[in-house]
């Protein structure tokens, strides 16, 4: 079967840095997408990786590794609207997007 | 603006009652998907469709329908069949099922008593 696993929850500091981890065994593999979500409201795109490595936009970055099966997304600097739930996505191969629980991110003062 | 608009934000509903959520799209988009968030879950993808007139069934189509008359709307609706229907309902299209990234609509939270 195909199966993304993340953290439930995690806790982080103002103006600290967090990394949250995603693992993942698909059918195939097309691209891995991260997506924050605030409660309530719709997801927002924040990264896509397709080949290993790290992609730096702003105070977030997501990294690859194919042959691990493993990404993480690092945020920098955070801010209390960072709070959120962050969702790890894989894009198998049959261009299905095979979803996380998502990691709910708590920021503290 | 260009984006997706689902309506209404928040829906309740009697039991055994058929319900339309609606989902329009002025992005161009020829792809356009609906999935279902229930609390501790990834989102899971009801149905999706390529092309107006066509739609694929995705892993938990049971006790809902759509259709896609219009390149724009993609409507959903949660039928009586349905035996655990309140969630909260995202609407999502791309350029076509190939290309990366989907854009959501806020969503519909279906209560249904």
């Amino acid at each position: 079967g195909q199966n993304i696993d993340q953290p439930t929850e995690m806790t982080a500091t103002e103006g600290a840095i967090v990394q949250i981890n995603c693992t993942y065994q698909t059918s195939g593999f097309n691209g891995l997408f991260w997506y924050q979500q605030h409660a309530g409201e719709a997801p927002t795109f924040l990264s896509y990786n397709v080949l290993d490595g790290l992609e730096e936009k702003g105070r977030f970055s997501s990294f690859l590794s194919r042959s691990k099966g493993y990404s993480y997304l690092l945020l920098k600097e955070l801010q209390m609207k960072d709070s959120a739930s962050y969702l790890c996505a894989v894009l198998d191969s049959n261009y299905q997007l095979i979803w996380g629980a998502g990691t709910k991110l708590i920021i503290k003062p | 603006d260009g984006g997706i608009t689902q309506s209404p934000k928040y829906l309740f509903r009697k039991e055994g009652q058929n319900v339309t959520l609606s989902c329009e799209q002025n992005l161009n988009h020829d792809a356009m998907y609906w999935y279902r968030q229930d609390p501790g879950q990834g989102l899971r993808l009801i149905y999706y469709s390529q092309i107006v007139n066509d739609f694929q069934k995705g892993d938990i189509a049971e006790g809902y329908s759509v259709s896609r008359e219009k390149k724009e709307s993609f409507p959903l609706t949660v039928t009586s069949a349905q035996k655990n229907p309140t969630a909260f309902y995202l609407c999502a299209s791309s350029i076509d099922l190939e290309r990366e990234q989907q854009y959501f609509g806020p969503g519909t939270r279906l209560t249904v008593t």
